[in-house]
């Protein structure tokens, strides 16, 4: 059973529109990631964070922002939405030691 | 440089053995993982290996790692039509700061 959580799980959306896609971990790891994912295509990296109020951008240029106040809360925000934001979103957290990713289920994003 | 390459497709036959092949080009990576994506799906970990061992397996998997080709595979034994889906391999980089993933194989069972 998954420990990281993402809402929605589809979303159909205008252009212009702000949204936020919400991402919640309970198990307590400090890192988290949002990589974005192209139908049938490899994962990019976008957003990543250490930590509380820790946050840095991945290899993928976004336009989308992130938050970290909370450990368990990790949201990726886009203010003004458009067709080229139209993707699978992927959250994921990271656990010690051998450092595997554990991923949510996603949010599959269409900006009509 | 970070690039992860995988064959993008493999059919094979109910029962018979899979095997998934990738490369990878950095070479201080410190694990390297297989994941499972099933249509829609998050990802889901499927085992990882160590970068000092050669070998792994668990159950029906088999990993193989090469380190001095950088190359990395997954055998699953007795393959079921449940194991279609697309498996992508990854390398961690710089103290597990990011994954770095390949573009995803994708394997067809048929019966």
């Amino acid at each position: 059973e998954a420990d990281i959580y993402q809402t929605p799980r589809y979303l159909v959306i205008g252009t212009g529109k702000k949204i936020t896609l919400e991402c919640s971990q309970t198990m307590g790891h400090d890192k988290m990631y949002w990589y974005q994912q192209d139908p049938g295509m490899e994962l990019h990296l976008i957003h990543y964070s250490y930590g509380v109020n820790s946050t840095e951008k991945g290899d993928l240029s976004s336009e989308s922002t992130v938050s970290r106040i909370r450990t368990e809360h990790f949201p990726l925000t886009l203010e003004s939405a458009r067709p080229s934001h139209t993707s699978q979103y992927l959250c994921a957290s990271i656990s010690p030691g051998q450092g595997d990713h554990t991923f949510g289920s996603g949010t599959r994003l269409t900006v009509v | 440089g970070e690039d992860v390459e995988q064959s993008l497709f493999l059919s094979v036959r109910e029962g018979d053995s899979s095997v998934i092949n990738c490369t990878y080009t950095d070479s201080s990576s410190t694990y390297l993982y297989w994941y499972k994506q099933e249509p829609g799906a998050g990802l889901q970990l499927l085992t990882y290996i160590f970068s000092n061992m050669d070998m792994k397996q668990d159950q029906r998997l088999t990993v193989l790692l090469n380190k001095k080709d950088k190359h990395l595979s997954l055998r699953i034994a007795d393959t079921q039509t449940g194991d279609s889906a697309i498996y992508f391999c990854a390398e961690s980089l710089g103290g597990f700061q990011k994954l770095v993933f390949g573009t995803g194989t994708r394997l067809l069972v048929s019966p």
